[in-house]
């Protein structure tokens, strides 16, 4: 079945600086790549997401690459701002309409 | 707004106790997933559903129920055969558009802890 490896687990940056989170994948089948947000005591929320037929997505000051032949994705935040620290989790789909998820990103925006 | 509810946000269990954990959703999706997150982990699928009277057991079932008797509504029971309970709960849907995988939506969870 599907394996998500995630790092860092933890990450310090200075705001306005950029911060960049990268996830490998096992299953080369999947092909649905999302990105979530999860603040203290709440339920993740999407932030971005990616399929296999493109390889970058941006949002503002979010974007998303995937690079399928080495199966792996990163999330990387420009002009990082003191709300943007949460813990950050990626996901790939596994069986059905199922996800698996990687184990979160702490990451601490330092004013 | 359209959107996930569950309830409570904590709940406590005594030793030998069943407890149930609430989610609703008005999102009108058709599947629902219970998955059980601990402290610095990922999020680990228990069971979901993607229509109403069936259910299929996730990655760690064991000790757990649902029900499905509406769409909207997909309850977790934690019976006392789960034996390290405490954790934080969510409730997830989704849409099912034929092959191609939707995002989930979240509640805002559940703290299960043991009295």
């Amino acid at each position: 079945g599907e394996n998500v490896e995630q790092h860092p687990s933890t990450l310090s940056v200075q705001e306005g600086d950029s911060a960049v989170i990268k996830c490998t994948y096992s299953d080369s089948a999947s092909n649905y790549f999302p990105w979530y947000k999860q603040e203290l005591g709440k339920g993740p929320q999407l932030i971005i997401d990616i399929r296999s037929n493109v390889g970058e997505k941006k949002d503002q000051r979010i974007a998303v690459t995937l690079n399928k032949t080495a199966k792996h994705f990163s999330l990387h935040i420009t002009e990082t701002q003191p709300e943007d620290s949460a813990v950050y989790f990626c996901a790939a789909n596994g069986y059905g309409q199922n996800f698996v998820f990687g184990p979160g990103t702490r990451l601490s925006v330092l004013p | 707004d359209g959107g996930i509810t569950q309830s409570p946000k904590y709940l406590f269990r005594k030793e030998g106790q069943n407890v149930t954990l609430s989610c609703e959703q008005n999102l009108n999706h058709d599947a629902m997933y219970w998955y059980r997150q601990d402290p610095g982990q990922g999020l680990r699928l228990i069971y979901y559903s993607q229509i109403v009277n069936d259910f299929q057991k996730g990655d760690i079932a064991e000790g757990y129920s649902v029900s499905r008797e509406k769409k909207e509504s997909f309850p977790l029971t934690v019976t006392s055969a789960q034996k390290n309970p405490t954790a934080f709960y969510l409730c997830a849907s989704s849409t099912i558009t034929g092959d191609s995988n939707q995002p989930q939506h979240f509640g805002d969870g559940t703290r299960l802890s043991i009295l």
